[in-house]
């Protein structure tokens, strides 16, 4: 069936440094990828997307990558703050509904 | 703007009892809902997709019996879970899909059943 891998699982970096986060989708006709942050206890918050027209795109201190050929796509967190810890969820949306399908989630920790 | 709610934000109740959920899009009109559970330190499950006016469509393993959706309007949706057990408490979340495919999350529900 239909899959969304994540990793890692947990990722603890240094503030100011970079954090990756990457998935992996299995269905090639996905066409919308949502990235969420969810700090405990609250609501996930759309952080960014991008559709598979688009190879990349930014916004401020987050990028998201792309590659339809290879069903890759991450997330990248420049400069991270204090306030960037979090769990951080992919999506890939599944063939032919709007339903998401979510990657297990990264625990992202930046450290002061 | 995208404005989810949802009520209550916690409940607490015994086992054998019924609980509603609601799930409201506060600025927006959403044709389509989903609800999700969410047990500690694990992803969110998608249960079932609740559509404005029709029945919802459960996930796989779901009972549908047990989880009752009902979608009047285009700004509702509610989800009672039916003869609650232990094993039913979790963190329940519902979002509402505005444009395109952009779904916004509510707040979540924290049920507890004793």
């Amino acid at each position: 069936g239909e899959n969304v891998e994540q990793h890692p699982s947990t990722l603890s970096v240094q503030e100011g440094d970079s954090a990756v986060i990457k998935c992996t989708y299995s269905d090639s006709a996905s066409n919308y990828f949502p990235w969420y942050k969810q700090e405990l206890g609250k609501r996930p918050q759309l952080i960014i997307d991008i559709r598979s027209n688009v190879g990349e795109k930014k916004d401020q201190r987050i990028a998201v990558t792309l590659n339809k050929t290879a069903k890759h796509f991450s997330l990248h967190i420049t400069e991270t703050q204090p306030e960037d810890s979090a769990v951080y969820f992919c999506a890939a949306t599944s063939s032919g509904t709007y339903k998401y399908i979510f990657g297990t989630g990264t625990r992202l920790k930046v450290l002061a | 703007g995208a404005v989810v709610s949802q009520h209550p934000s916690w409940v607490i109740c015994k086992s054998g009892t019924s609980v509603k959920i609601e799930c409201r899009s506060l600025d927006f009109q959403a044709t389509t809902m989903f609800w999700y559970r969410q047990f500690p330190k694990q992803s969110l499950m998608l249960m079932a997709t609740s559509n404005e006016g029709s029945k919802a469509t459960y996930e796989q393993g779901v009972e549908k019996d047990k989880f009752l959706i009902n979608h009047a309007s285009l700004t509702l949706s509610t989800l009672t879970v039916t003869s609650a057990h232990p094993e039913d408490s979790s963190f329940y979340i519902c979002s509402a899909r505005g444009d395109k495919d952009t779904q916004y999350f509510g707040p979540g529900t924290r049920l507890t059943v004793l």
